[in-house]
């Protein structure tokens, strides 16, 4: 059973460019959340996917997008990047929307 | 008010002791609680989830208190393979698919 696998594992990026970040979900998951942690912080919860639709949003703005295939791996777009979106960007699969979720290695991100 | 409160430590302590981490959280309907280990730049790994009448894994026993709104994870004979920040999570009572994480407690098991 292969786990959850993001890439790639590190990205350097300048202000106001755009990143694709990719995830693929453990085997027999079909639901893949993204996360946001920032150094010393806990994860902040970014979107949900769950059968290729979003499923629920946190508190960040319309240029953090995503994407889910019918294989339920999925990207998270930033556009426009800032400062602040320097973090280690997480993906976790479940095999459901509310079930236990299973993270992967994480991106970081270097916004200069 | 934030969704998910820990005291972030850090707690260092002797190998063999026994130490208890709280954490507290706003929403009285959540529904889902576990709590998650993060090594230093790693990803969260589930530790365990916690139920409502308590359960135990081992070392780790994890308590639920819906009155108070807190969740315990206690460790028993500490291993110095058991430092790490240990993450408090809770689900989103209204959706239930978001998940709020804590900041995190960070351990530090000393020789």
């Amino acid at each position: 059973e292969t786990g959850v696998t993001q890439s790639p594992t590190h990205l350097i990026k300048t202000r106001g460019q755009q990143v694709t970040l990719r995830c693929s979900s453990q085997s027999g998951h079909n639901t893949v959340s993204w996360y946001q942690q920032a150094l010393g912080q806990g994860p902040q919860f970014i979107f949900q996917y769950y059968r290729e639709e979003e499923n629920g949003r946190g508190n960040f703005p319309p240029r953090f997008s995503g994407l889910q295939f019918p294989n339920y791996s999925s990207e998270l777009n930033v556009n426009a990047l800032e400062l602040d979106d320097s973090a280690l960007y997480l993906c976790a699969s479940s095999v459901g929307q509310q079930e236990t979720q299973y993270f992967g290695p994480g991106t970081r991100l270097l916004v200069l | 008010r934030k969704e998910v409160e820990q005291d972030p430590g850090p707690f260092n302590v002797p190998e063999g002791a026994t130490v208890a981490f709280n954490c507290t959280y706003s929403n009285s309907a959540s529904q889902s609680f576990f709590w998650y280990r993060q090594d230093c730049r790693k990803e969260p790994k589930l530790l365990m989830s916690v139920y409502s009448s308590g359960n135990e894994d081992g070392r780790f026993t994890a308590q639920l208190n819906r009155a108070s709104q807190y969740i315990s994870l206690l460790i028993r004979d500490s291993k110095l393979s058991d430092s790490a920040t240990y993450l408090c999570v809770v689900n989103d009572a209204i959706t239930g698919n978001q998940f709020y994480f804590g900041t995190g407690t960070s351990l530090t098991v000393i020789p």
